[in-house]
């Protein structure tokens, strides 16, 4: 069971706009820490796509974006293609452990 | 561009300890802007922080792993290391190693650069 807590799966049509959620608590993303997404494309190692909440790293394109509020984040892709299907998880610190902890992750297909 | 790359047995028995090692080419592992980390994933699960290593040899680890765990690091070779004792079943993953950015105030962490991974399978 992971620290922070992801929808299993999310999907979409080509063109039309995803989100996927990522709960924690108090001891995390509720303390205030940034949470940090993350793309797995099938098959490869996962690829920094947002970090500090809502930075894009060089060479993300802007379709992607994040947010937090409270204890929860959300990952929001906008003009879905085929090559966005991945599986995406959330990442933050978390005091009681203090270290890093990773949501479970959504797998999303583009329908 | 900075790359990372595991390598290692990619089989292990029950009760055996697990050795792999990370080479970090077109950077200096020896930058005081960066830790290095390992992460592991479980075929068809999510991933898992193991540990992270500073230049200077400080570590810290996941509390679940840490009585099993040690990283060390060779800053002469570029290289960062990852020892696992009494490895089960439970331990077969894929093993990344990566750039670990850590703010402590404020604090955040995040893994900036990934290495390609290696699977490592425990069976008897």
């Amino acid at each position: 069971q992971s620290v922070l807590t992801q929808p299993p799966s999310v999907s979409g049509a080509p063109g039309q706009r995803v989100t996927i959620s990522c709960t924690g608590s108090s001891s995390n993303i509720g303390a205030g820490y940034d949470v940090h997404w993350y793309q797995q494309l099938p098959g490869t190692a996962p690829k920094l796509l947002i970090y500090g909440n809502s930075n894009r790293p060089s060479g993300v394109p802007d379709r992607f974006s994040g947010s937090k509020s409270g204890t929860s984040a959300s990952l929001a892709i906008t003009g879905l293609q085929a090559g966005d299907e991945a599986d995406y998880f959330c990442q933050s610190y978390d005091s009681s452990l203090s270290g890093s902890v990773f949501g479970g992750g959504t797998k999303l297909t583009v329908l | 561009q900075l790359q990372l790359q595991e390598s290692g047995p990619g089989v292990g028995k029950p009760s055996e300890t697990l050795s792999l090692t990370c080479t970090v080419s077109g950077g200096s592992i020896s930058s005081s802007s960066y830790f290095w980390g390992w992460i592991r994933q479980p075929p068809g699960k999510g991933l898992e922080w193991i540990g992270s290593i500073y230049y200077s040899g400080s570590t810290y680890y996941n509390p679940s792993l840490k009585s099993r765990v040690t990283i060390s690091i060779d800053t002469s070779k570029n290289q960062f290391s990852l020892k696992l004792s009494s490895m089960t079943a439970a331990d077969t993953a894929v093993y990344y190693c990566a750039r670990h950015v850590v703010s402590v105030t404020p604090r955040t962490e995040y893994f900036q650069h990934w290495g390609q991974g290696t699977l490592v399978t425990v069976s008897s």
